[in-house]
């Protein structure tokens, strides 16, 4: 069983604020992370698809971070707003090709 | 591309009925994947589809649950008998290709009575 574990479960952010949350998963047989942001009521929508050790990319006030080698991926967002309340999904595509998904950051920004 | 459409939107059934859901794919997309959501496991994937292949279905719970793809533009979730438990929302999503962001449906609310 390929683990994706997503932490914390859920985070209250007060608007303004930075904050940032972690993706860890098993560094072997990796091909590729994704992220993806999913509003209640709503279906996931993709931010970002990382592959290579070192990347980092970056959507507005949203950005990713991969480190392949020691299996993790952070997710920072800067000067949160309402609009990010969310549930965030990490997701990682390993050698057979099965995108797994984590269970999830529930963010709350607090206005 | 209207994206990917899945129906019906909602389904309310009773318990020992045959349930189908349908999903049609982005066009020119090569992978199709069913995922159903939980509220243990969150998106769970039940199976995979490559150039209508179905490559893992590890992930199906039981011999009760099918899928197929008979076409580039079409895939059918199948639960017979359904139970109760099979009470979840069930997402479709399909990618380009393997490391290419998957886009997901609007999702199937399935309610088994």
């Amino acid at each position: 069983i390929l683990n994706v574990e997503q932490s914390p479960q859920s985070l209250h952010v007060q608007e303004g604020d930075s904050t940032n949350f972690t993706c860890s998963f098993p560094s072997s047989n990796f091909y590729a992370l994704h992220w993806y942001r999913w509003e209640t009521a709503k279906s996931p929508e993709a931010l970002f698809v990382m592959t290579l050790n070192g990347d980092e990319k970056k959507k507005g006030r949203i950005s990713a971070t991969l480190n392949t080698k020691e299996g993790y991926s952070y997710l920072y967002i800067k000067g949160s707003q309402p609009e990010d309340s969310a549930t965030y999904l990490c997701a990682l595509l390993f050698g057979n090709e099965k995108l797994t998904f984590g269970t999830g950051t529930r963010l709350t920004i607090i206005p | 591309d209207a994206g990917v459409i899945q129906s019906p939107r909602h389904e309310v059934t009773e318990m020992g009925q045959e349930v189908t859901l349908r999903c049609k794919p982005i066009s020119g997309h090569n992978s199709l994947f069913w995922y159903r959501q939980t509220m243990m496991r969150g998106l769970e994937l039940l199976i995979y589809f490559n150039n209508n292949v179905p490559i893992d279905d590890s992930g199906m719970p039981e011999d009760r649950f099918s899928a197929k793809m008979p076409n580039a533009s079409f895939s059918t979730l199948k639960i017979q008998p359904s139970e109760p438990r099979d009470s979840a929302v069930y997402f479709c999503a399909s990618s380009l290709k393997r490391d290419t962001e998957a886009f997901f449906g609007q999702g199937t609310r399935l309610t088994v009575v």
